[in-house]
């Protein structure tokens, strides 16, 4: 079936630092792919997304590439601020639902 | 433009007791409904899943149970409450059929659940 494996958090960086959040998944096919962003006491926000191989979603600074070959769609920022700590979650659109992460709680430091 | 509500917004309840929390979507017709549960630093769990008024799909066994008495409502219920049923509740939408090219989930800003 459908899985998504993430990096284990928490991360935690300093301001400025580049951030890599892993994602690969298991799926039949070629699924669209996503990233989610939870802020502390909130619902989920869409990040940013990639339809098909090849496809770069970018949102806010973030990337990230679907990687048919590698099975991945990684989360890339080149400098990150105090205001991105969040958990994020990967996914994958499955028939008639998403199939998400663990979450990776990610903390910024001044 | 759509929406999408849940309440309430925080909850504290004994064990035991019943739940009944609400979810409603605006602005579109016929969505498909999801329940997540978020137990704390812990990733989501789906729950219940809804493609049409009384269709509900469950996703893990449990004491809770879930409702659609109209399109754009979808309920999770429950008759007594364990501890464990503590927890971060998420309710989210999605177009059905081709209406979303990318068939994302919107999702609400959750129900705070403490059990005590």
């Amino acid at each position: 079936g459908n899985s998504v494996t993430q990096m284990e958090g928490p991360v935690t960086l300093s301001e400025e630092a580049f951030l890599t959040i892993n994602c690969t998944y298991t799926a039949t096919g070629y699924p669209s792919l996503f990233w989610y962003v939870q802020y502390p006491g909130e619902g989920l926000q869409l990040l940013l997304k990639a339809t098909k191989a090849d496809d770069k979603g970018s949102n806010k600074g973030f990337e990230a590439t679907y990687r048919k070959e590698t099975t991945s769609f990684h989360l890339e920022k080149g400098s990150v601020q105090v205001s991105d700590s969040a958990v994020y979650f990967c996914a994958l659109r499955g028939a008639q639902k998403l199939v998400f992460g663990q979450g990776t709680r990610l903390t910024i430091n001044p | 433009s759509q929406t999408i509500h849940q309440w309430p917004a925080t909850l504290v309840q004994p064990v035991g007791s019943p739940l009944s929390l609400e979810c409603t979507v605006e602005g579109t017709s016929n969505p498909n409904l999801y329940w997540y549960r978020q137990a704390a630093g812990r990733g989501l769990q789906l729950l219940f899943y809804s493609v049409g008024i009384g269709q509900i799909s469950s996703e893990v066994p449990q004491n809770l149970s879930a409702s659609r008495p109209q399109d754009r409502q979808f309920i999770l219920s429950s008759k007594k409450l364990l501890l464990s049923d503590s927890g971060f509740y998420l309710c989210a939408w999605r177009p059905s059929g081709g209406a979303s090219l990318y068939n994302e989930q919107f999702f609400g800003p959750g129900t705070r659940l403490t059990v005590l």
